[in-house]
C-alpha cells in the first residue's frame, strides 16, 4: 500500500478532460514538498512529466498541467488522445521516512 | 544529452547478489543524485534508495536495509546497485535514475532481473 493514494484507474474519450488525484499526508505533501508527475508508455522507462507541482519539461504538451493543494495534487489532462495511453505516477519526498515515495500508479485508457 | 545507460538483464538463483551498473553521461555526475527504483511484473514503481556521487553517501529505503548497497566510480562516471540473498519476488525492472535528493529527472532504459531455481 503506497503512501501516496492514487486511483488504480481513470478514462476518457478522445478529446475529454481527465484529471488524476495523489493523495498524502502532513509528512510528505503537506509538508511542502513538491510533487512530480511521471508518464510510463507500455515496455518503456518512466519519463518526467510534470516537475515542482505544476511546471512542465521541455517537449511536454500544454494539455498536461499539474496543481497541488494541502496534502494532494492533480494531473489534468485535456484534448485526450490515443498516445496518452499510458500509466502515470506521482512522485514526492517524506520527511518521516526520510524517503522518495511513489504513488500506487493511475493507468489511463483512452476509450 | 543526458544518458544513463544500465547493464544487460541478469537471470540469478535464490539467495544469489546481483550487481547492476548504471554509465551517465551528457552531465557533470557528482552533480546529481542517483536513484535506484525498481518496478515487478505488472506492478508500481518501488524507491529503493540513492546516492551522492560526490560523497558516497547513501540513503536505503527501509524494505531494503541490510540487503542493497549503492556504489559509484566517479572516475567512470558510474553508478552501482549490488542487491543480496535474492530471492523470487525480487524479479523486477531495475531503473538507475538521476535527480536530486528530493525528486528524480532522468531515468535509465531498466534492468531485468529474474529470480528463478
Amino acid at each position: 500500500q503506497s503512501v501516496l493514494t492514487q486511483p488504480p484507474s481513470v478514462s476518457g474519450a478522445p478529446g475529454q478532460r481527465v484529471t488524476i488525484s495523489c493523495t498524502g499526508s502532513s509528512s510528505n505533501i503537506g509538508a511542502g514538498y513538491d510533487v512530480h508527475w511521471y508518464q510510463q508508455l507500455p515496455g518503456t522507462a518512466p519519463k518526467l512529466l510534470i516537475y515542482g507541482n505544476s511546471n512542465r519539461p521541455s517537449g511536454v504538451p500544454d494539455r498536461f498541467s499539474g496543481s497541488k493543494s494541502g496534502t494532494s495534487a492533480s494531473l489534468a489532462i485535456t484534448g485526450l488522445q490515443a498516445e496518452d495511453e499510458a500509466d502515470y505516477y506521482c512522485q514526492s519526498y517524506d520527511s518521516s521516512l526520510s524517503a522518495v515515495l511513489f504513488g500506487g500508479g493511475t493507468k489511463l485508457t483512452v476509450l | 544529452q543526458v544518458q544513463l545507460v544500465q547493464s544487460g538483464a541478469e537471470v540469478k538463483k535464490p539467495g544469489a547478489s546481483v550487481k547492476v551498473s548504471c554509465k551517465a553521461s551528457g552531465y557533470t555526475f557528482t552533480g546529481y543524485f542517483i536513484h535506484w527504483v525498481r518496478q515487478a511484473p505488472g506492478q508500481g514503481l518501488e524507491w529503493m534508495g540513492g546516492i551522492n556521487p560526490t560523497s558516497g553517501g547513501t540513503n536505503y529505503a527501509q524494505n531494503f536495509q541490510g540487503r542493497v548497497t549503492m556504489t559509484r566510480d566517479t572516475s567512470i562516471s558510474t553508478a552501482y546497485m549490488e542487491l543480496s540473498r535474492l530471492r523470487s519476488d525480487d524479479t523486477a525492472v531495475y531503473y538507475c535514475a538521476r535527480g536530486d535528493v528530493v525528486s528524480i529527472d532522468y531515468w535509465g532504459q531498466g534492468t531485468l532481473v529474474t529470480v528463478s531455481s
